[in-house]
């Protein structure tokens, strides 16, 4: 079984300021890591993965995570925030079935 | 990019009627499409597996003569709510994939009255 725990339900960064946002997993196989974003009204978006390889990972829109397998972790970040970085993002994990456990998601607001 | 489509994208219905949501993979074939529910500043659970040609598998906890699922050809899945009750109210969303690459359709708001 794979779950994830999203540290900090709402997170407020100033425009061009650091945005990091904490996820832990729990898997009892390899996990397969996810961020997605979502915008009011809209799906999910995939922002980047992790399945094997590289433990750095970068994504779309200037995001990229870090698998730390020894702190079961795998936080977002973004070196500079942008009022368009807005939105509500989701860490998942899952096993090879691709059948996604997701974390109760963390609301980004940007100050201009 | 490969996208999913899903509509509606908004209903309202009376309580005790049946609202069939459809999810479309539209440049690809989903042998798997999965169906999640969000509540209201919660996060997505998976409410099962639907599968092209055989019988969905449901999560533990969701009733599958409620949210009766039907993946009839490798690139439409369809949800309906039965007897749609006000706690059915949420947001539904699909997911299609190949391999690790999974897209999801931009959801249904769902309102009982």
């Amino acid at each position: 079984a794979q779950s994830v725990t999203q540290l900090g339900s709402h997170v407020s960064v100033s425009e061009g300021a650091l945005v990091l946002l904490r996820c832990n997993y729990s898997s009892s196989v390899p996990p397969y890591l996810f961020w997605y974003v979502q915008y009011p009204n809209q799906g999910l978006q995939l922002l980047l993965k992790y399945t094997t390889g590289a433990t750095l990972v970068k994504g779309i829109n200037g995001f990229e995570a870090e698998f730390k397998k020894s702190e079961t972790s795998f936080h977002l970040t973004k070196p500079s925030a942008h009022m368009s970085d807005a939105a509500e993002y989701f860490c998942a994990v899952s096993g090879n079935d691709y059948k996604l456990s997701f974390g109760a998601g963390t609301t980004v607001t940007v100050r201009a | 990019g490969a996208v999913v489509s899903q509509h509606p994208s908004r209903v309202i219905c009376k309580s005790g009627t049946s609202v069939k949501i459809e999810c479309r993979s539209l440049d690809f074939q989903a042998t798997t499409m999965f169906w999640y529910r969000q509540f209201p500043k919660q996060s997505l659970m998976l409410m099962a597996t639907s599968n092209e040609g055989s019988k969905a598998t449901y999560e533990q906890g969701v009733e599958k003569d409620k949210f009766l699922i039907n993946h009839a050809s490798l690139t439409l899945s369809t949800l309906t709510v039965t007897s749609a009750h006000p706690e059915d109210s949420s947001f539904y969303i699909c997911s299609a994939g190949l391999a690790e690459k999974l897209f999801f359709g931009s959801g249904t708001q769902l309102s009982v009255l």
